[in-house]
């Protein structure tokens, strides 16, 4: 069945260190894959999409890395601050497909 | 950017009455609308498609009698939940995209917690 997994379900680090989320994902073949912020009682926020053929994509302190061999999604934060502790959740949609499915989400906590 | 509107944001009810919930896309037209319930510390658990004009999608395990969704616009749909029991309460999300290919971002709304006493 398909499956996707966060790699941890709580992840705690010291602010200015890099934060680095996984993803990985079994019994799919993605489109393009999709990462969230959300936090505590509010809806996610979308932060960065990278399709199938991409490697990599940027946007300010945010990187993501794409490896279909390995199945598997990267989400970096370089210089992590305590205003970037929330849940992050990867989604993957199918281009055969209409809807985006979540995987459970990391909750990362940044301490000063 | 695109936003969401999704209102009550909170609403406690007593025990086998109706609840229904809106969502809508302010600032552009949604062709597809999705229902989400999340449980605490838990994922977001799609429930239903939503296409403008027709019948909702539902995922397998959802009650389509029990969660009705109604998308009468393409700025517009909303999610009664019928008959309301304790084990209905839960964090219901709305998301839409402008994407007919459902291939880009999805706007979320603010979420609505609902209480059943």
């Amino acid at each position: 069945s398909q499956k996707i997994e966060q790699n941890s379900e709580a992840l705690n680090i010291q602010e200015g260190k890099t934060a680095t989320l996984t993803c990985n994902y079994t019994n799919y073949s993605p489109a393009y894959l999709q990462w969230y912020r959300q936090d505590p009682g509010r809806g996610p926020v979308f932060l960065l999409l990278i399709r199938e053929n991409e490697k990599e994509k940027r946007k300010e302190r945010l990187k993501v890395t794409f490896d279909t061999t390995l199945k598997q999604s990267l989400f970096h934060i370089t210089a992590s601050q305590p205003a970037d502790s929330a849940t992050y959740l990867c989604a993957l949609g199918t281009s055969s497909a209409s809807k985006i499915i979540f995987g459970s989400g990391t909750r990362l906590s940044i301490r000063p | 950017g695109a936003v969401v509107s999704q209102h009550p944001s909170r609403v406690i009810c007593k025990s086998g009455t109706s609840v229904k919930i809106e969502c809508r896309s302010l600032d552009f037209q949604a062709t597809t609308m999705f229902w989400y319930r999340q449980f605490p510390k838990q994922s977001l658990m799609l429930m239903a498609t939503s296409n403008e004009g027709s019948k909702a999608t539902y995922e397998q395990g959802v009650e389509k009698d029990k969660f009705l969704i109604n998308h009468a616009s393409l700025t517009l749909s909303t999610l009664t939940v019928t008959s309301a029991h304790p084990e209905d309460s839960s964090f219901y999300i709305c998301s839409a995209t402008r994407d007919r290919a459902n291939t880009g971002e999805l706007f979320f709304g603010e979420g609505s917690r609902l209480t059943v006493l």
